[in-house]
């Protein structure tokens, strides 16, 4: 069972074209980090949200958490080429039987943007 | 520039291979992580070290031994690799344990053959 559903897997787009993915779960997170991974390089850290119904906005993309803590969405205004990579979310949550929180990545979005 | 550094970048080796895989983070951090990335399937946590203390090991074979011999540096040392561990695999820290931002480094893509 998938903890975090990430839609939709793939998204093809032109440039200029807005764009919304979604990040849902029916587990509540103590927080929730959107990553951007481009092809043969590790993940890099856009954003960490932890309030619920939390908006940031990072120049032209704009971060959403969700009311109860359980989903998050992730906009795209005037794509860009370089908006192209793989968007992945991650919760944290509190480990049972043990210490502290984890981590719970889900799948990601692919993401393709042409000129 | 991440801050977290990942060699080999590319790795091809035999069943009967030895190899390591080394990490080493620049941040300051106090946790470090191995994952492991393959194809259609979403990141999948190996080992957490938390002040050079493993703390965590998710059901990991033995044929995939962590080393963490100071907070900077982490080895995944490698023996009798089956081709089902073909992937990429991610090092990542962060100043404190588990939930918080992980540092990413670049990957080292391993092809078992």
């Amino acid at each position: 069972t998938q903890l975090l559903e990430q839609s939709p897997q793939f998204l093809s787009i032109q440039e200029g074209e807005n764009l919304t993915v979604y990040c849902n779960s029916s587990s509540v997170f103590s927080s929730l980090q959107w990553y951007r991974q481009e092809p043969g390089e590790g993940p890099v850290l856009l954003v960490t949200v932890v309030t619920g119904g939390e908006v940031k906005k990072l120049k032209r993309l704009t971060f959403q958490f969700g009311d109860a803590r359980k989903d998050s969405s992730l906009h795209i205004t005037a794509a860009q080429p370089g908006d192209t990579g793989l968007y992945l979310c991650a919760g944290a949550k509190r480990r049972s039987g043990q210490a502290g929180t984890a981590l719970i990545f889900g799948k990601g979005t692919t993401l393709s943007v042409s000129s | 520039e991440t801050g977290v550094t990942q060699t080999p970048r590319h790795l091809v080796m035999g069943m009967t291979n030895k190899k390591s895989l080394k990490c080493e983070q620049h941040l300051g951090h106090n946790a470090m992580y191995w994952y492991k990335q393959s194809a259609k399937k979403p990141l999948e946590l190996m080992f957490v070290y938390s002040l050079e203390e493993r703390v965590e090991n998710n059901s990991v074979p033995s044929r995939f031994s962590p080393e963490c011999p100071n907070s900077s540096h982490l080895f995944l040392h490698l023996h009798t690799l089956q081709p089902e561990d073909s992937a990429l695999y991610l090092c990542a820290s962060s100043q404190g344990l588990g939930g918080y931002e992980q540092y990413f480094g670049p990957g080292t893509r391993l092809t078992v053959t």
